[in-house]
């Protein structure tokens, strides 16, 4: 059983536009949930993280918003480059409660067009 | 501060044979996780240990095992290896256990 559906499984932006990744969870119990960036031949990179109390979460140029009642998250690049194409993979945890075992969702692939 | 460093970068296997991946975690963080990466099914917990004991197992097959040593560093092994054993595994660290993880780069799999 899925229980973190990522979308859209591809993205195509031209540079200096946004990008939007939207993710769904089913476990009301996850109570962290990172997105991780991966390059080609690299490992994923944690990006941001937000817990369930907050509804945005800011750092540069990426964004996520929480939606705790619908149980949905987003990932936000603004001003999106080239070097931000790669691939990007929501996650969910049910963190302390559930050590190091983390939920994935199937990843978006980002290509930014210059 | 050096990250997580996997060994070997790649490997090539035969069907039915075993191999050993290593993982060296961050310096100072005592959780070591795996985790199997493949196109059609994305990214999986395989298992995680803190202090030398696996605390947390996700769904795969018994042939799939690991351990930790007193320093930290953690061992993965296949046993009798398939063809859908191929995939890039992935070691990710953390200081406690928490879901802040940090990971390697993996080490490829092939199984021909």
């Amino acid at each position: 059983q899925q229980q973190v559906k990522q979308s859209p499984q591809s993205l195509i932006v031209q540079k200096g536009g946004i990008s939007i990744i939207n993710c769904a969870y089913e476990n009301t119990a996850f109570d962290y949930f990172p997105w991780y960036q991966q390059f080609p031949g690299k490992g994923p990179a944690l990006l941001i993280a937000i817990r369930p109390d907050v509804s945005e979460k800011k750092e540069g140029r990426f964004t996520i918003s929480f939606n705790k009642s619908a149980k949905q998250f987003s990932l936000h690049i603004m001003d999106s480059q080239p070097g931000d194409s790669a691939t990007y993979f929501c996650a969910a945890s049910k963190g302390v409660s559930n050590t190091g075992k983390l939920i994935f969702g199937q990843g978006t692939t980002l290509q930014v067009k210059p | 501060k050096a990250g997580v460093t996997q060994t070997p970068r790649y490997l090539i296997k035969t069907r039915g044979q075993q191999v050993t991946l290593s993982c060296s975690p961050i310096s100072g963080h005592r959780s070591v996780s795996w985790y199997q990466q493949t196109p059609g099914q994305g990214l999986q917990f395989l298992f995680e240990y803190f202090s030398e004991t696996q605390r947390n197992k996700g769904n795969f097959p018994g042939r799939f095992s690991g351990r930790q040593f007193s320093n930290s560093r953690s061992e993965m092994n296949v046993s009798t290896l398939e063809l859908g054993d191929s995939a890039l595994y992935l070691c990710a660290s953390s200081f406690w256990g928490g879901p802040e993880a940090f990971f390697g780069q993996g080490t490829r799999l092939t199984v021909v």
